[in-house]
């Protein structure tokens, strides 16, 4: 079946514009995270939802960071006013409700932020 | 102090040779615990779980340590394609993953 996916893959900004990221995943995947990963870094948690609850933004690094879950399916991240120290890749994971250490990951959008 | 700390290596082995390392956990209340694998510019995508009592998975064997908190990965038999970067991953409490930076192995012909 279908895994995660991601879009844009890639993606060169000018500092200060804003920036949308998208993810569509897995069907059927109640819980969803986003994550970024700098060059020899680990994940960095971002914002998590499940299901209809209340989203966590405990890990948004600032409010310029901002995301939404529509339908209880696709997701946006998105950044405002990026800034150099945004340049990173956004990897967004799913998982089945309760299984959380299973996360399924997209292949990621690598922002560039010039 | 990082949540989970890896030593990045690279460790560099020939083919067929035994690499094992491991990874360390600040918080003793984590209650399980995952390797993860990642090859260059992909997707993490989960290698094994690691239990209590250590488990194997072909060439591959896991060990846990609470009372030292860390977690080993052992390779046996090292393959071209072991290459990547294996990611120690401990889950909290709640339902969140920490992620190390990752351990890169390189196995050469």
């Amino acid at each position: 079946g279908a895994g995660v996916s991601q879009s844009p893959s890639n993606k060169v900004t000018e500092k200060g514009k804003d920036v949308e990221l998208r993810c569509d995943p897995i069907s059927g995947h109640t819980a969803l995270y986003w994550y970024r990963q700098s060059l020899g870094q680990g994940l960095e948690f971002l914002i998590y939802f499940q299901g209809n609850s209340a989203p966590d933004k405990s890990g948004l690094p600032s409010d310029r960071f901002s995301a939404e879950r529509t339908g209880g399916s696709v997701s946006t991240l998105t950044i405002q006013r990026t800034q150099q120290e945004d340049s990173a890749v956004y990897l967004c994971a799913s998982s089945l409700m309760g299984q959380s250490y299973e996360q399924y990951f997209g292949p990621g959008t690598r922002l560039t932020v010039t | 102090r990082k949540e989970v700390e890896q030593d990045p290596g690279p460790f560099n082995v020939p083919e067929g040779a035994t690499v094992a390392f491991n990874c360390t956990y600040s918080n003793s209340a984590s209650q399980s615990f995952f390797w993860y694998r990642q090859d260059c510019r992909k997707e993490p995508k989960l290698l094994m779980s690691v239990y209590s009592s250590g488990n194997e998975d072909g060439r591959f064997t896991a060990q846990l340590n609470r009372a030292s908190q860390y977690i080993s990965l052992l390779i046996r038999d090292s393959k071209l394609s072991d290459s990547a970067t294996y990611l120690c991953v401990v889950n909290r409490a709640d339902y969140k993953l920490s992620f190390g930076a990752g351990t890169t192995v390189t196995v050469r012909a």
